[in-house]
């Protein structure tokens, strides 16, 4: 069963430093990543999908994916104090319609 | 407007008794979820449907019981309520693709047993 893990479990960042999540998974012919963000108690919002190795941006966020370390991180640039929240790493299986998310980063980004 | 509509948004159940979340989306998806989000765990899979048809369970009572009345509808009925029950319930839908399977969510019911 595939088993996706995040790290770190909390990060602090000043306003304008660049923030790294990172997210290691279990399955590795899984082909679907993305990056969530949940803002307290809301629901959760897509912010980047990336399907190959490599680099995928949405503006100031930015995927990276290799599969063969089982790994994806997400990289923001100029984090913001609106960007606060928990980040969610997203994986589904080549087979399925299932999405299975990883524990979640809290970020806190101070001004 | 929200295009996922999840209700109620807040909920006080007694143990033992039986509650039925809702959930309506407008993105005219074919797929629809219902994950759960507890104190301190991951979001995790319950359900999902295509079709109005079940394509994976992962919950393991039989307490939880999706009904889906209408395409665009997936309900979550939940019955002998505990105190474990308590989490917020977020339900998703999709439109997969050979491309991808994003989720969109509505902003949950949270349900406290007491």
């Amino acid at each position: 069963q595939q088993k996706v893990q995040q790290s770190p479990e909390s990060l602090t960042v000043s306003e304008g430093a660049m923030a790294s999540l990172n997210c290691t998974f279990s399955d590795g012919t899984s082909n679907n990543f993305r990056w969530y963000r949940q803002h307290s108690a809301k629901g959760l919002e897509v912010l980047v999908s990336i399907f190959s190795d490599g680099e995928k941006e949405e503006g100031r966020f930015t995927a990276h994916l290799n599969r063969a370390n089982l790994h994806v991180s997400l990289h923001i640039r100029e984090p913001q104090p609106s960007d606060s929240a928990v980040y969610l790493c997203a994986v589904s299986p080549s087979n399925t319609n299932k999405v299975v998310f990883g524990t979640g980063t809290r970020l806190q980004v101070l001004p | 407007d929200p295009k996922i509509i999840q209700k109620p948004k807040y909920l006080v159940a007694v143990t033992g008794s039986e509650k039925i979340l809702i959930c309506e989306q407008y993105l005219g998806h074919n797929a629809m979820y219902w994950y759960r989000q507890s104190a301190k765990k991951p979001l995790e899979f319950m359900f999902s449907y295509s079709y109005q048809k079940l394509m994976d369970n992962q919950t393991a009572s039989s307490r939880f019981q999706p009904q889906s009345s209408k395409k665009n509808h997936l309900d979550l009925q939940i019955t002998a309520l505990k105190p474990d029950d308590s989490a917020t319930y977020f339900c998703a839908s999709s439109q997969p693709t050979v491309s991808g399977n994003t989720l969109y969510f509505g902003e949950g019911s949270r349900l406290i047993v007491v």
